[in-house]
């Protein structure tokens, strides 16, 4: 079965701190995706990066870092020097297409992230 | 840049009554998506549908929902008679192709429609 865990519920840092929220995955595919998405308070859900599962390269965009570790089943985000606008609920998650469904999205619970000025 | 566009953005109903969310998808995509959101939970998938008809759905997806696309640019939800528990957010979404497979783009979501119960 496909599942997504972000064991951190909620994150409080002060500006300009650094913090990583965790992410780990199962799936008995080899082929999958995995995703993040931004939920401000406002509630629509912005998508921040997709990454399949063959590509293992750590990406950077801007402020934002991904960790994917297959070997460890793990999607980590970083940011850096973190901002007041980056408070948000963060999203994990996955998707199975070649696992004979559609393609939808199997999501986390999400991690709360408050950055205090 | 396209869009995926919900209304209403708010919709307060009364329990027992039927409630129909609107989707319009982004125009070139084929493969669309309803999830609800219950107030400080995660997302979750109840259906998917291609080629005018249910692709996948999930255990949440019983027989007082269904879906439709009545029209070329139209994606519905429909809530039979509406109970309680269906107070949530439902997020529409749409891509060219499944879930990401072998494309560069996701799915896109709309903003999302805030269903209350009374």
């Amino acid at each position: 079965a496909q599942k997504v865990t972000q064991a951190q519920t909620e994150i409080s840092v002060v500006e300009k701190e650094d913090v990583t929220l965790d992410c780990v995955y199962e799936t008995r595919d080899t082929t999958y995706y995995l995703f993040w998405y931004k939920q401000p308070p406002s509630g629509e859900l912005v998508f921040l990066i997709r990454r399949n599962s063959f590509d293992e390269q750590n990406e950077i965009s801007g402020r934002y870092s991904w960790n994917f570790q297959k070997s460890t089943s793990s999607f980590n985000f970083t940011i850096t020097a973190s901002q007041v606008v980056d408070s948000a609920v963060y999203f994990c998650a996955l998707s199975d297409p070649y696992g004979g469904s559609q393609g939808n999205l199997i999501f986390g619970k999400g991690t709360k992230l408050s950055v205090k000025p | 840049e396209p869009e995926v566009t919900q209304t209403p953005s708010h919709q307060v109903t009364q329990m027992g009554q039927e409630v129909i969310l609107r989707c319009v998808p982004i125009s070139n995509h084929l493969y669309f998506y309803w999830y609800r959101q219950i107030l400080g939970q995660k997302v979750e998938f109840l259906v998917s549908f291609y080629n005018n008809e249910i692709s996948e759905k999930s255990e949440i997806f019983d027989d007082q929902f269904s879906v439709e696309r009545p029209d070329g640019s139209n994606f519905t939800l429909k809530i039979r008679s509406t109970k309680l528990e269906d107070s949530a957010m439902y997020f529409c979404a749409s891509s060219e192709i499944p879930g990401g497979r072998g494309s560069n783009q996701p799915q896109h979501f709309g903003d999302g429609t805030r269903l209350s119960i009374l």
